[in-house]
């Protein structure tokens, strides 16, 4: 069946310093979302990229989704401490109903 | 409009004890999904509902029942509580109208514990 690998696991950075999660996918993907889960909350849709290639941009955080449409990534520019949290992609390939989450990235942000 | 609601927030349960977890949304989504997360696993998809009057296996199913009471409403059930279902459970919808977007809309889960 379809996989999503997410990496890193964990990331931890000093304030102010960028970070980047990778979603992989065995196959290849009709979209990909990315989630936001603050500790001890539940994820929130931050964007979803469909085009081959698409980049998105939401104020520090851009989105890229790979030209093959297998891969995506997710980079925080200076961080800050209110991006504290875990970042989960989620890929749909065409002959499944339903999206395939990644285990997620757990950022964490030391002031 | 409270978007996905679930009850309750927090349980606690003996092994063998049966509960249902609840949830409802009220944005008219087709849509909904029930996950369990456990730290370093993910979101797991435990059953999910396409529409009303249907249900699915997911990726983890043994030891839960579904019901899609309607389009409003789509509960979990443990009849029989292990301590291996100590986790959070969260409740997710999606319109499912438009295929160009899988927007998931979680409620803000319920964590149980098993003893």
């Amino acid at each position: 069946g379809q996989q999503v690998m997410q990496i890193p696991q964990y990331q931890h950075v000093q304030e102010g310093e960028d970070f980047t999660t990778y979603c992989n996918s065995s196959t290849t993907l009709s979209n990909i979302q990315w989630y936001k889960q603050r500790p001890g909350g539940h994820p929130v849709f931050l964007i979803q990229l469909v085009k081959s290639g698409e980049v998105k941009k939401q104020k520090r955080l851009t989105f890229q989704f790979g030209e093959a449409k297998k891969n995506s990534s997710l980079h925080i520019t200076a961080t800050q401490t209110t991006d504290v949290g875990t970042y989960f992609c989620a890929g749909r390939s065409g002959g499944s109903y339903i999206p395939t989450f990644g285990r997620g990235t757990s950022l964490i942000v030391h002031p | 409009n409270a978007g996905v609601t679930q009850t309750p927030k927090f349980q606690v349960l003996k092994t063998g004890q049966s509960m249902t977890l609840q949830c409802a949304q009220d944005m008219n989504h087709n849509s909904m999904y029930w996950y369990r997360q456990d730290p370093g696993m993910g979101l797991r998809l435990i059953y999910y509902s396409a529409s009303e009057g249907t249900t699915d296996k997911g990726e983890v199913p043994n030891g839960y029942n579904v019901s899609r009471l309607n389009k409003r409403e789509f509960s979990l059930r443990l009849e029989s509580a292990a301590p291996s279902q100590t986790s959070v459970y969260f409740c997710a919808s999606r319109a499912l109208r438009d295929t160009s977007t899988d927007t998931q809309y979680f409620g803000p889960g319920t964590r149980l514990t098993v003893l």
